[in-house]
C-alpha cells in the first residue's frame, strides 16, 4: 500500500492568509493525487485532481502542485467558507487517503 | 443531475453481516468506464477506501479488508451493493459511496453517507 502523510494535522489561520498543506507518499503516486474538502457532518468534495487540476466549480484561490512523492495544496487567500478538513488521496496504486488537515480560525 | 444515495441498517450486532446499497442517479453503471467506490470514515477519523466496481465488472478490494468484503452491481436498478462480514465495533463509521469516471480518476461525486453503528 502507498501510505499518505499530511502535515500539519491542524492549522490555525486568519481570513486572507495564504495556507499550504503538504502531503507525502511512501512511494511514487506519479501525478495521481487528489485533494478533498470536508465540512463537519458532510461528505468530502473534490477540489483538485491529477495533482494540479481544479475540479469543476472550485474557486481559483485553491491550487495544487507536486508529483511523485510530495504534493501541496495552497489556498491563496483564506475565506470563511474554507475552514474545514482537507484530505489528500493517491489513486496510482489502489486508493489511499491522508489522515487529514483541519484548518481552524486563529 | 448526478447523485448517489447510500442505504442500509443504522445498527448491526457484532459478528453480523452488513449489507449497504448505493443507488445512483443521473449516470449509468454500464456506460464507458464508470465506477463506484465505497469509502468509510470512523467518527473523527480519516477516510478509508474499501472497494470499487466498474462498468465492465472489474472490481478491487482494500487488501486489509479483502476477506470480509463483497461488491456487486445491479445495472437494472442502478445499484451497487457492498457486504461486509463479521462486523466489529471498530467498523462503526459513516459509509460513503462515490462515483469514478475511470480507474485513474478521483471520486468526483459523493453520496451523503450513512452512519452504521456496531454494538450488541
Amino acid at each position: 500500500d502507498i501510505q499518505m502523510t499530511q502535515s500539519p494535522s491542524t492549522l490555525s489561520a486568519s481570513i486572507g492568509d495564504r495556507v499550504t498543506i503538504t502531503c507525502r507518499a511512501s512511494q511514487s503516486a506519479d501525478r495521481w493525487l487528489a485533494w478533498y474538502q470536508q465540512k463537519t457532518g458532510k461528505a468530502p468534495e473534490l477540489l483538485i485532481y491529477e495533482a494540479s487540476r481544479l475540479a469543476s466549480g472550485v474557486p481559483s484561490r485553491f491550487s495544487g502542485s507536486g508529483s511523485g512523492t510530495e504534493f501541496t495544496l495552497t489556498i491563496s487567500s483564506l475565506q470563511p467558507s474554507d475552514f474545514a478538513t482537507y484530505f489528500c488521496q493517491q489513486y496510482n496504486n489502489y486508493w489511499t487517503f491522508g489522515q487529514g488537515t483541519k484548518v481552524e480560525i486563529k | 443531475q448526478v447523485t448517489l444515495k447510500e442505504s442500509g441498517p443504522v445498527l448491526v450486532k457484532p459478528t453480523e453481516t452488513l449489507t449497504l446499497t448505493c443507488t445512483v442517479f443521473g449516470f449509468s453503471l454500464n456506460k464507458g468506464r464508470m465506477g463506484v467506490s465505497w469509502i468509510r470514515q470512523p467518527p473523527g477519523k480519516a477516510l478509508e477506501w474499501l472497494a470499487n466496481i466498474f462498468s465492465k465488472d472489474e472490481y478491487s478490494y482494500s487488501p486489509s479488508l479483502r476477506t470480509r468484503l463483497t461488491i456487486s452491481k445491479d445495472t437494472s436498478k442502478n445499484q451497487v451493493v457492498l457486504t461486509m462480514t463479521n462486523m466489529d465495533p471498530a467498523d462503526t463509521a459513516t459509509y460513503y459511496c462515490a462515483r469514478m469516471n475511470d480507474i485513474l480518476d478521483p471520486f468526483d461525486i459523493w453520496g451523503q453517507g450513512t452512519m452504521v453503528t456496531v454494538s450488541s
